[in-house]
């Protein structure tokens, strides 16, 4: 069965950089877009970007162009989020999630999520 | 950014009512338009997809339809076990957007 499994929670100081790691089981990790969507305590969602495992493209929301990295380990079949120079308003928790639609090489289309990491906990405080 | 707005933020409903939580876009999305239900503590989850279309595994009495700028999602006969937040989303664009989320609570 298809599985992403997050990695654990963390506690960054403002200015500071997090790396979250997603591995994801169950289907050829290749083949499916991995995005990464964040939730602030209470709030709603919010999208942050894509990356196609296959050949690493990426593409990111606007908003977080700069600050925002995605990068995978095909090996492990995992993907990575880091975001620097945190700020309190980053405290939120950061989930993966697979995108539907199979892998169009050179294309990066809009997605359906069917499948979602646990969700990992980023805190940043002083 | 297409912008989505979800009406209304919360609810409450009796178990067997009839439930519809409307999301409308900024501009046409056709028929992209996908909806989530997560409840406290957990990741979101998958109902409906492409407007109208439902998820392999989600019980028949979600269902949605609309296309253009205006979308529902119904809920036929409501369960206790369908307390949560929904929330839909836009698929039209690579940059997706959610709408702000309803939360639905039972009486």
């Amino acid at each position: 069965q298809v599985q992403l499994v997050q990695s654990g929670a963390e506690v960054k100081k403002p200015g500071a950089s997090v790396k979250v790691s997603c591995k994801a089981s169950g289907y050829t990790f290749t083949s499916y877009y991995a995005h990464w969507v964040r939730q602030a305590p209470g709030q709603g969602l919010e999208w942050m970007g894509v990356i196609n495992p296959g050949d690493g493209g990426t593409t990111y929301a606007q908003k977080f162009q700069g600050r925002v990295t995605m990068t995978r380990d095909t090996s492990t079949s995992t993907v990575y989020m880091e975001v620097s120079s945190l700020r309190s308003d980053d405290t939120a928790v950061y989930y993966c999630t697979r995108a539907a639609t199979e892998v169009i090489p050179g294309f990066m289309p809009a997605a359906t999520f069917d499948y979602w990491g646990q969700g990992t906990l980023v805190t940043v405080s002083s | 950014d297409i912008q989505m707005t979800q009406s209304p933020s919360s609810l409450s409903a009796s178990v067997g009512d009839r439930v519809t939580i409307t999301c409308r876009a900024s501009q046409s999305i056709s028929s992209f338009l996908n909806w989530y239900q997560q409840k406290p503590g957990k990741a979101p989850k998958l109902l409906i997809y492409a407007a109208s279309s439902l998820q392999s595994g989600v019980p028949s009495r979600f269902s949605g339809s609309g296309s253009g700028t205006d979308f529902t999602l119904t809920i036929s006969s409501l369960q206790p076990e369908d307390s949560a937040t929904y929330f839909c989303q836009q698929s039209n664009s690579v940059s997706v957007t959610f709408g702000q989320g309803t939360k639905l609570e039972i009486k």
